[in-house]
């Protein structure tokens, strides 16, 4: 297995626009969870998957951002209508229940 | 979940053990205390993780008070490689995801 893999790895776009985001997680792990972190913080979590089913949301998951697992495999993240603010590094991870969890090494979006 | 205080940076002379500490005094008892750490411009890594015993594996021991309002990581033999910002978070069983802190920048000097 290759572990968490994210893309893109890098993801520069104008205010305003739509970007999607991918996560592949490692195959048998039933647990996706998305993270965000800008400079100099620790990880934020905004939500995370059991199977095909987003169990929980944070309060910083604002309206524009939409998070899938369709088929409890991969996953993606989208925001809508970007704002200078998001920009930061999204980090994906999974995990086997409440097992240790594996992170990728996360997309960086930078909304000029 | 229960806060977590952490200094905020460390230095450690390469080949000595680092010892990090961790405060969580309000820690309750299904609550277990993990360890992660970042290098830079990668996703964090697991290290370790416990609920009241001493624990020990290849990369490092986490040393829990009896009272568990406290705990240290231990880096044996820190290498330059070690160099990284360290998240100690405490955590319930269940359905809980991890709540990363700022975690302490560890540097290790040649």
């Amino acid at each position: 297995d290759t572990g968490v893999s994210q893309n893109p790895r890098h993801k520069i776009t104008k205010r305003g626009q739509n970007v999607t985001f991918r996560c592949d997680p490692i195959s048998e792990h039933n647990r996706l969870y998305w993270y965000r972190q800008t400079l100099g913080q620790g990880p934020e979590f905004l939500t995370y998957f059991q199977n095909e089913a987003q169990l929980e949301k944070s309060r910083l998951l604002s309206d524009r951002f939409s998070a899938e697992r369709p088929k409890g495999s991969f996953s993606t993240l989208e925001i809508q209508r970007t704002e200078q603010g998001d920009s930061a590094m999204y980090l994906c991870a999974s995990s086997w229940w409440e097992n240790e969890a594996f992170f990728g090494q996360g997309t960086r979006l930078t909304v000029v | 979940d229960a806060k977590t205080t952490q200094p905020p940076s460390m230095d450690c002379a390469e080949g000595r053990a680092a010892n990090l500490p961790c405060n969580h005094s309000t820690i309750s008892g299904n609550e277990y205390v993990y360890w992660y750490r970042q290098i830079h411009s990668q996703g964090p890594q697991y290290i370790i993780h416990g609920l009241k015993n001493n624990e020990t594996n290849e990369m490092a021991s986490l040393i829990i008070t009896e009272d568990r309002k406290s705990s240290t990581l231990i880096l044996p033999h820190a290498t330059l490689r070690d160099t990284a910002v360290y998240y100690c978070i405490v955590r319930a069983s269940g359905n809980t995801p991890l709540v990363f802190g700022k975690g302490t920048r560890l540097s290790v000097i040649a």
